[in-house]
């Protein structure tokens, strides 16, 4: 399959701890990028990172990317309720845009 | 204005019907993109418009049909559909074009069911 692996595919943390969810891709990449889609509705941009780049920063999110284990992970810092979603990866390369298999995330109160 | 607008927010139509998805962009980006997204999966790229050209169709078959009149909007035609077509449908755009993508903005999708 030409989609991406993402683990792990359910999490769920209480409010406060740190989510980290990973994607892995097969073919190279331009570069990779992270959304969040909320239940049934359009996916929010979260964050972009360059295949010539490792790690990348955003508010709470921090972002790496390891091309030659073809991965990426990313962690949400002191989550909030606010943060339950779905989260995908989405690598783009000559001519292919491919998202994650997606990780469902649950912050617990 | 950071928004895509997609209309209709629901549709239901028969296997014989002829409908329109409709997509909207005033951020003046070059591309914009159709994906299909089942139930618990991931978004499939359907087709990509670039400068108001098709530059990438993801082997999707002929029942639909994509249309950029011009570089705010986006259709998508549907024809003879097939219960598994039933999906979320979403459009997408963003300012990169060519090989190098960008940040996607995405609307909110249609939730289009076959009878």
């Amino acid at each position: 399959s030409q989609q991406g692996e993402e683990d792990p595919q359910a999490l769920s943390i209480q409010e406060g701890e740190n989510a980290t969810m990973n994607c892995s891709y097969k073919t190279s990449i331009n570069n990779l990028q992270w959304y969040r889609q909320n239940s049934g509705r359009g996916l929010v941009h979260l964050i972009l990172i360059r295949s010539n780049e490792r790690e990348k920063h955003s508010g709470r999110l921090r972002v790496t990317l390891d091309t030659s284990k073809k991965s990426s992970s990313l962690l949400i810092t002191a989550s909030r309720a606010a943060d339950t979603a779905s989260y995908f990866c989405l690598f783009q390369g000559a001519q292919k845009l491919v998202f994650g298999q997606g990780t469902r995330l649950t912050i617990n109160p | 204005d950071t928004e895509v607008t997609q209309t209709p927010k629901h549709l239901v139509m028969g296997m014989t019907n002829k409908k329109s998805l409709k997509c909207e962009q005033h951020m003046g980006h070059r591309a914009m993109y159709w994906y299909k997204q089942k139930a618990k999966k991931p978004p499939e790229l359907m087709f990509v418009y670039s400068y108001e050209k098709l530059s990438i169709n993801e082997s999707v078959p002929s029942r639909f049909s994509p249309e950029c009149p011009n570089s705010s909007l986006l259709n998508l035609h549907l024809h003879a559909l097939q219960p598994e077509d039933s999906a979320l449908y979403l459009c997408a755009s963003s300012q990169g074009v060519g090989l190098v993508y960008n940040e996607q903005f995405f609307g909110p999708g249609t939730r289009l069911t076959v009878l």
